[in-house]
């Protein structure tokens, strides 16, 4: 079992560009989430999603975020317009069932650390 | 929402000494308390967890205690080691045991030799 993978590892952008940081889950997971870690601070949620659905978007900005986990391929944590402040490793999780339920435990990938100039 | 609250935000110990890290929560529904290693640029993983059935649980070095009532739950780890120096984040559920994992800010632990 590979693990949750990431990619890119790092990302550079310019102002005003896009980011699009794609994540793979574990085999047989469908649960995936996508955390932000500013420097020096803790792992913030932004989203939850199963295949094809958003379950829970309430930690992702109103704009310019969005997220998607489709059918076929990876999970994609798109930013439009990226801006300074978006630099941050980004991390995406997934657990066989929502956290909190049986197992519980959720396995992250190496996240992407995206640098905005 | 839950609120985790950690501390302290930076752990300074002599190898051999015992290290305790403490986490408030806010969400009285919470049963579930993982506390999550991660080494300098690598990712989180999972080195002990706790539900509110119990009020301890130990893997060899590493222990958790869980104080319901007064919404608290600490890591305790002993006969500390250069291997164990990371950065150390406890979490709750938001909303009971079904919610997202909430964060706390993490703890830095350094062990010197």
């Amino acid at each position: 079992n590979a693990g949750v993978m990431q990619n890119p590892r790092h990302l550079v952008r310019r102002r005003g560009q896009e980011a699009r940081l794609r994540c793979s889950p574990m085999k047989g997971h469908s649960h995936v989430y996508w955390y932000r870690q500013l420097p020096e601070e803790g792992l913030k949620f932004m989203v939850y999603l199963q295949k094809e659905n958003i379950i829970d978007e309430s930690g992702m900005p109103k704009e310019r975020f969005s997220a998607e986990f489709p059918k076929e391929g990876p999970s994609i944590l798109r930013i439009q317009q990226v801006v300074r402040g978006d630099s941050a490793a980004y991390f995406c999780a997934s657990s066989p069932m929502r956290t909190g339920t049986n197992t519980g435990e959720l396995f992250f990938g190496e996240g992407s650390r995206l640098t905005v100039l | 929402g839950e609120n985790v609250e950690q501390h302290p935000s930076t752990l300074s110990v002599q190898e051999g000494d015992s290290a305790v890290i403490k986490c408030t929560y806010s969400d009285s529904a919470s049963n579930y308390f993982p506390w999550y290693k991660q080494e300098l640029g690598k990712r989180p993983q999972l080195i002990i967890d706790i539900r509110s059935n119990v009020g301890e649980k130990k893997d060899q070095r590493i222990a958790v205690t869980l104080n319901k009532t007064a919404k608290h739950f600490s890591l305790h780890i002993t006969e500390t080691q250069p291997e164990d120096s990371a950065v150390y984040f406890c979490a709750s559920p938001e909303g009971g045991s079904q919610g997202n994992l909430i964060f706390g800010k993490g703890t830095k632990l350094s062990v010197k030799p």
